[in-house]
């Protein structure tokens, strides 16, 4: 079975500066998906960014990039040039390309974003 | 288009009784997940559906939990006999597409469940 482990339970981050949430996995498989999702106060989860392992470029959203080391089986996401509105709590997730679709998370990063 | 939308956002019930949650998909949407999110366990897969038929339902935690999907749209997950371990947040997502694509799985707001 696939497992997340996202190592950092709290982070925090100045107004402007950049900040990297960590993530590992363990799988067997070679071909899957990995995910950071995003869910404020309001519980709704957004996704932020997806990464396909068979792509060795590390996947880009405006200021949302990976880092995605597929041997090491590290998947981290940096945010820069943090705003207010970034802090929530991060959720990494893992996705195999066979399976049914179901999601593998990870137990979630809290980011605090300070002015 | 609309979201998934999720009923209702929060729920107290007395231990023992029975709970019905409820599930729009974006329409369209043949794909249709159940999650749980709760302090000790995080966020854990619960079932999913594809049209009215649940391949998957490999996540739910007892026979006091079950689910059903009509009309390829609207799910219900059922909870009986309710326990203080079922409280949590129930999430819901729904997707166009499912196994082989990178199709994003787009979720509800969620139903808090507070059993006392």
């Amino acid at each position: 079975a696939q497992t997340v482990t996202q190592s950092q339970p709290e982070m925090s981050v100045q107004e402007a500066e950049t900040v990297t949430l960590s993530c590992t996995y363990d799988t067997s498989e070679s071909d899957y998906y990995l995910f950071w999702y995003k869910q404020p106060p309001s519980r709704q989860m957004i996704l932020v960014i997806r990464q396909e392992a068979y792509k060795q470029q590390n996947a880009t959203e405006n200021r949302f990039s990976v880092n995605f080391q597929k041997a090491a089986k590290s998947f981290s996401l940096k945010i820069s040039d943090s705003q207010l509105g970034d802090a929530a709590m991060y959720f990494c997730a893992y996705r195999s390309r066979t399976s049914y679709g179901k999601l593998t998370f990870g137990q979630g990063t809290i980011l605090t974003v300070h002015p | 288009g609309a979201g998934v939308s999720q009923s209702p956002s929060n729920k107290v019930t007395e231990k023992g009784k029975d709970v019905e949650l409820r599930c729009d998909p974006i329409s369209g949407h043949t794909a249709l997940y159940w999650y749980r999110q709760s302090l000790g366990q995080g966020l854990e897969f619960l079932i999913y559906f594809q049209g009215n038929s649940a391949p998957d339902k490999s996540g739910l935690p007892s026979d006091r939990f079950s689910a059903e999907r009509t009309g390829g749209s609207v799910s219900t997950l059922t909870i009986q006999r309710t326990q203080q371990e079922d409280s949590a947040v129930y999430l819901c997502a729904s997707s166009s597409r499912t196994s082989g694509s990178t199709d994003t799985q787009y979720f509800g707001p969620g139903t808090r469940l507070t059993v006392l």
